[in-house]
């Protein structure tokens, strides 16, 4: 079974702080994908890295695949109170695919 | 372009009883996906149907069973309700295999056992 461990669980900070987040697993991805979902919403994909050490920048989001592709990082520069919501990533590949149990992130004004 | 619709938002069964859920997919997408979301075990997938076949199928007890219609329309079932059974059900469509493409969900069913 592939697992995927995400942290921080929760994370609350003001408004124009900067943030990571992170996705582990000891299970490499043919793809991993990061989904931001609000409440009362289903998840939303933000973006999908699938090459070893990729970096994709969205705005004030920089996502990044690790070497092995085993992991991801989600960093947010001057986080704004629209950034709140919970964050997934999901790992995919010929074996399936999993979620991890996701950050909620809360940004404070 | 429509999303994907889900009904309904919410219900309530008793332990014992069953429920039927239904998902409409984006015009075009021929996966349909069904995922279960808890606080405790975060988002798990349950199937997936393509062309009315079940292509893949998590880790959940057969009381978790869905089909798919010639229109794409898919339904999930879960007999014998039990409290663990309270989650979130997403329904989600892609253009390719989930694993790996981008998944459009629906808003979801929130079922509530008593």
């Amino acid at each position: 079974t592939q697992l995927l461990e995400q942290s921080p669980q929760f994370l609350s900070i003001q408004e124009g702080e900067n943030l990571t987040v992170y996705c582990n697993s000891s299970s490499v991805f043919s793809s991993l994908q990061w989904y931001r979902q609000e409440p009362g919403e289903g998840p939303v994909l933000l973006v999908t890295v699938v090459t070893g050490g990729e970096v994709k920048k969205l705005k004030r989001l920089t996502f990044q695949f690790g070497d092995a592709r085993k992991d991801s990082s989600l960093h947010i520069t001057a986080a704004q109170t629209g950034d709140t919501g919970l964050y997934l990533c999901k790992g995919g590949g010929a074996d399936g695919l999993t979620f991890g149990k996701g950050t909620h992130l809360i940004i404070q004004p | 372009k429509a999303g994907v619709t889900q009904t309904p938002r919410y219900l309530i069964k008793t332990r014992g009883q069953q429920v039927t859920l239904s998902c409409s997919p984006i015009s075009g997408h021929r996966s349909v996906s069904w995922y279960q979301q808890t606080p405790g075990q975060g988002l798990q997938f349950l199937f997936e149907y393509f062309s009315e076949t079940q292509r893949n199928k998590g880790n959940f007890p057969g009381r978790f069973s869905g089909r798919q219609f010639s229109n794409s329309r898919s339904e999930m079932n879960v007999s014998t309700l039990e409290l663990g059974d309270s989650a979130l059900y997403l329904c989600a469509s892609s253009l390719e295999l989930p694993n790996t493409g981008e998944l459009f969900f629906g808003e979801g069913s929130r079922l509530t056992v008593l």
